[in-house]
Formats: structure tokens, C-alpha cells, sequence
């Protein structure tokens, strides 16, 4: 079976352009989280999603960060304009979630995209 | 901070050795996991346990947890070059809908 599947894998882009991350999740997987990795920061949760809707985005930085998932299969995550801070590697993780109050899954990571603006 | 934190932050070992992490945290949490994350790589979930139990084991991977001190361990036994790696603890939460708040890693080096 295909794991979690992130595009590109680098990323180079200059400051202030837009920068768009994509992700497919595990067929059957009902939750999808994006996480950002950094030295500093370690791993931070940045929004998940549950049957395609936002559930908590207390995590996305600031509202030059936007994620989307338009269908259950496909997500996105863009930042516009991007700038050198947001330089990190960024993991797509996916889910099967019973239900609220059940336990957590176990996740299912992407390899990441590795951003570098410059 | 609502990480866990793992100790030691760098752990050096031979082959065939035995390698202890420790994780803690602060609020309560309904279950724990621990990931593996080889260099350049996603996150590897290793092993689940739940509030309620105290101990769990997978293969050569050994996990306990002690609610009352919010303290987990895993260790691993007989170590591998294979081991090699960064070990995380995360931490679900009773807020419902899945959430893990990740721990800052122990950076695990097996010599052969």
C-alpha cells in the first residue's frame, strides 16, 4: 500500500513568493494533520482536519499559512508570501479516527517537504 | 510548554546494549505514543500505550507508564546499528478529536 504521499519533496523559493504544499493522505485514513519541524521549534502541530474539515488551527502560525482539504484524498498547504523563518520541513500526517472520544490513532507520516526560502 | 520532553536529549551506545528514553509531561493525557524518525524521513509510530495500562511490549521495544509521576520510558534491548535514530514521545490528549503534541526527541547513535 502507498504511504502518505508529499510533494515536492524541496522546495527552494525566494522571499515573498508564494509557496504551495501538497499532500495525499492514505486511502480510507478520515484525519489529516500538518506538522512543521524545525532545530529550534522541534515538532509543532500546525492544523488537522477530520472528514475534510478543519478542526483546530490554533497551530497555524500566522495568516500567511492557509490549508485546504477540498476531498478526502488531497490537501494543501500554502503560505503567501513565504519568508526565510518559514524555512523547515513540513509533515503531512494521516489517520483512521473512530470517533471523538476514541484514542488517538496511530499516525502515518509523510517524508516531508524540506523549505528553504532564501 | 505542552510538549513532552524527552531525556536524555543524546544517547551514545554499543551494539547489543540496552538504550533507556524517558519522556514527561505535564497534563493529562489518554494514551502515549513513541515514533521513530530516520534522518531525512517521516515519523515512524512504534508503539501505543493507553492511560489505563502500565507496561507494553513489541519485539525488543519495551514501553512503561506511570500516570501519577506523568512519566513514560521506552527502551529498547539488545541494540542495533539499525537503531539508529531519533525517538519522539507524543502525547494524546482528552480533547476528543485526535491531537498528539510531540515531544523534542532523543537522538539515539548505536555503534557496532
Amino acid at each position: 500500500d502507498a504511504g502518505v504521499i508529499q510533494s515536492p519533496r524541496h522546495e527552494v523559493t525566494e522571499m515573498g513568493q508564494e509557496v504551495t504544499l501538497r499532500c495525499k493522505p492514505i486511502s480510507g485514513h478520515n484525519s489529516l494533520f500538518w506538522y512543521r519541524q524545525t532545530m529550534m521549534r522541534g515538532l509543532e502541530l500546525l492544523i488537522y482536519f477530520n472528514n475534510n474539515v478543519p478542526i483546530d488551527d490554533s497551530g497555524m502560525p500566522e495568516d500567511r499559512f492557509s490549508a485546504k482539504m477540498p476531498n478526502a484524498s488531497f490537501s494543501t498547504l500554502k503560505i503567501q508570501p513565504s519568508e526565510p523563518r518559514d524555512s523547515a520541513v513540513y509533515f503531512c500526517a494521516s489517520s483512521f479516527s473512530p470517533g471523538p472520544s476514541s484514542y488517538n490513532s496511530p499516525l502515518h507520516f509523510g517524508n516531508g517537504t524540506r523549505l528553504t526560502v532564501t | 510548554s505542552q510538549q513532552g520532553e524527552e531525556d536524555p536529549q543524546a544517547l551514545s551506545i554499543q551494539e547489543g546494549e540496552n538504550a533507556t528514553m524517558n519522556c514527561s509531561y505535564k497534563t493529562s493525557i489518554n494514551n502515549l505514543q513513541w515514533y521513530r524518525q530516520n534522518s531525512g524521513r517521516g515519523l515512524v509510530h512504534l508503539i501505543l500505550i493507553r492511560s489505563n495500562e502500565r507496561e507494553k511490549h513489541s519485539g525488543r521495544l519495551r514501553v512503561t507508564l506511570d500516570t501519577s509521576k506523568k512519566s513514560s520510558s521506552l527502551l529498547i534491548t539488545a541494540s542495533r546499528a539499525a537503531d539508529t535514530a531519533s525517538y519522539f514521545c507524543a502525547r494524546g490528549t482528552h480533547t476528543g478529536f485526535q491531537k498528539l503534541v510531540f515531544g523534542t526527541g532523543t537522538r539515539l547513535l548505536v555503534s557496532p
